[in-house]
């Protein structure tokens, strides 16, 4: 079984859509949570962390559930900008970090 | 400003080379990290380095060998590569380990 394991996309969606991507992992002693975004050919760039309350930046909503190891992320109002692929990442103590595969999002008019 | 700088952008090398990729960070940032990642692929962990001591290797092959010469640096020092080993290596960073991890733009390498 994989660490962490992701929605394997491709989502397609219309513009002004809303999306949800998941992602479960398998260490219930990692620390901390993170989404990034990663465009073709780019870094990853980090878009949220992840807390036990729940966060909100603007149109980006993710949540965190410890009881079942999962995390989500949700896209409301979706921009042709959004279009990327979107990495959850499980990290450890140590740093040591785990993606999951990535699911590749594409937003069009 | 959160900024992670790799050197050099690209990098073609043969089998019998050496060569080294360079990472700088200056946000004082006590962890640094070294992430190869294949297309389509996500980022795979190689290298944990913490307060400038190495804390993790993922069982990397000797042929790929860090340096941390201070705490804002990280070097990887690559000998005798596998075309396989073609890939994006991409630096970060975090305040300490378990931190948020902020990338550089990746040095794109090509084994041939």
């Amino acid at each position: 079984r994989k660490e962490v394991e992701q929605d394997p996309g491709p989502f397609n969606v219309p513009e002004g859509a809303t999306v949800a991507f998941n992602c479960t992992y398998s260490n219930s002693a990692s620390q901390s949570f993170f989404w990034y975004r990663q465009d073709c050919r780019k870094e990853p760039k980090l878009l949220m962390s992840v807390y036990s309350s729940g966060n909100e930046d603007g149109r980006f909503t993710a949540q965190l559930n410890r009881a079942s190891q999962y995390i989500s992320l949700l896209i409301r109002d979706s921009k042709l900008s959004d279009s990327a692929t979107y990495l959850c990442a499980v990290n450890g103590l140590y740093g040591d970090m785990r993606f999951g595969a990535g699911t590749r999002l594409t937003v069009k008019p | 400003d959160t900024e992670v700088t790799q050197t050099p952008k690209h990098l073609v090398m043969g089998m019998t080379n050496k060569k080294s990729l360079k990472c700088e960070q200056h946000m004082g940032h006590r962890a640094m990290y070294w992430y190869k990642q294949k297309a389509k692929k996500p980022p795979e962990l190689m290298f944990v380095y913490s307060y400038e001591k190495l804390s993790i290797n993922e069982s990397v092959p000797s042929r790929f060998s860090p340096e941390c010469p201070n705490s804002s640096l990280l070097n990887l020092h690559l000998h005798a590569l596998q075309p396989e080993d073609s890939a994006l290596y991409l630096c970060a960073s975090s305040q300490a380990p378990g931190y948020e991890q902020y990338f550089g733009p990746g040095t794109r390498l090509t084994v041939t």
